[in-house]
């Protein structure tokens, strides 16, 4: 089973910065099942980015991805109040998802 | 627009099943695949397994091969997951998700309200 790796663990910015996460897998996934979702809390995970680079309808272009292989990274290029969440990769691999265990950007 | 509308929260003992059902409007149901995840209190996301609307075929998390069920009713446009056997363990929100293809990519771009299970003795 594939194993996604997400750091950091939490990342505390301000509203205007930048927020850079990594999404590392155990093993060669290319780029086409790769996907990352935002959740706040209590809320559903939203789709934001899918085929490692490709923003999902409606997703603000302030969030990119970029990656292939085993090294995955969604950019936040200017953080809005709404941005503070947390973000989970996921991957396809051999009929079965995987998610990444998340990353929660914070209010600093 | 498309919307998923699950079933309300659901208390259950240890041994019993829950059955959730996610009823999903806006798109033409049987064209696309129906995927469940759960998280389990300030845990994060699990995937669960998916099933194809168009023929039935589903696919599960290994973990769960055995204890789940996944269906769905073309006629109500709805899904359902079933799990058997409950343990303290499967407390949890559970989501359901569509599942979508943008070729060759797959995705889930629209998700459920949640249903909280919680299974307390």
């Amino acid at each position: 089973e594939i194993v996604l790796t997400q750091s950091p663990g939490t990342l505390s910015l301000s509203p205007g910065e930048r927020a850079t996460l990594s999404c590392r897998a155990s093993q060669n996934i290319g780029s086409t099942y790769l996907a990352w979702y935002q959740q706040t809390p209590g809320q559903a995970p939203r789709l934001l980015i899918y085929a490692a680079s490709s923003r999902a309808t409606g997703i603000p272009d302030r969030f990119s991805g970029s990656g292939s292989g085993t090294a995955f990274t969604l950019t936040i290029s200017r953080l809005e109040p709404e941005d503070f969440a947390v973000y989970y990769c996921q991957q396809y691999d051999s009929s079965s998802w995987t998610f990444g265990q998340g990353t929660k950007v914070e209010i600093k | 627009q498309v919307q998923l509308v699950q079933s309300g929260a659901e208390v259950k003992k240890p041994g019993a099943s829950v059955t959730v059902s996610c009823k999903a409007s806006g798109y033409t149901f049987s064209t696309y695949g129906i995927s469940w995840v759960r998280q389990a209190p300030g845990q994060g996301l699990e995937w669960m397994g998916w099933i194809s609307a168009k023929n039935g075929y589903a696919n599960y998390a290994e973990k769960l091969r055995g204890r789940i069920t996944m269906t769905t009713a073309t006629s109500t446009s709805t899904a359902y997951m079933e799990l058997r056997s409950l343990r303290s363990d499967d407390t949890a929100v559970y989501f359901c998700a569509r599942y979508s293809r943008v070729e060759p990519a797959a995705m889930f771009d629209s998700w459920g309200q949640g249903t909280p299970v919680t299974v307390s003795s």
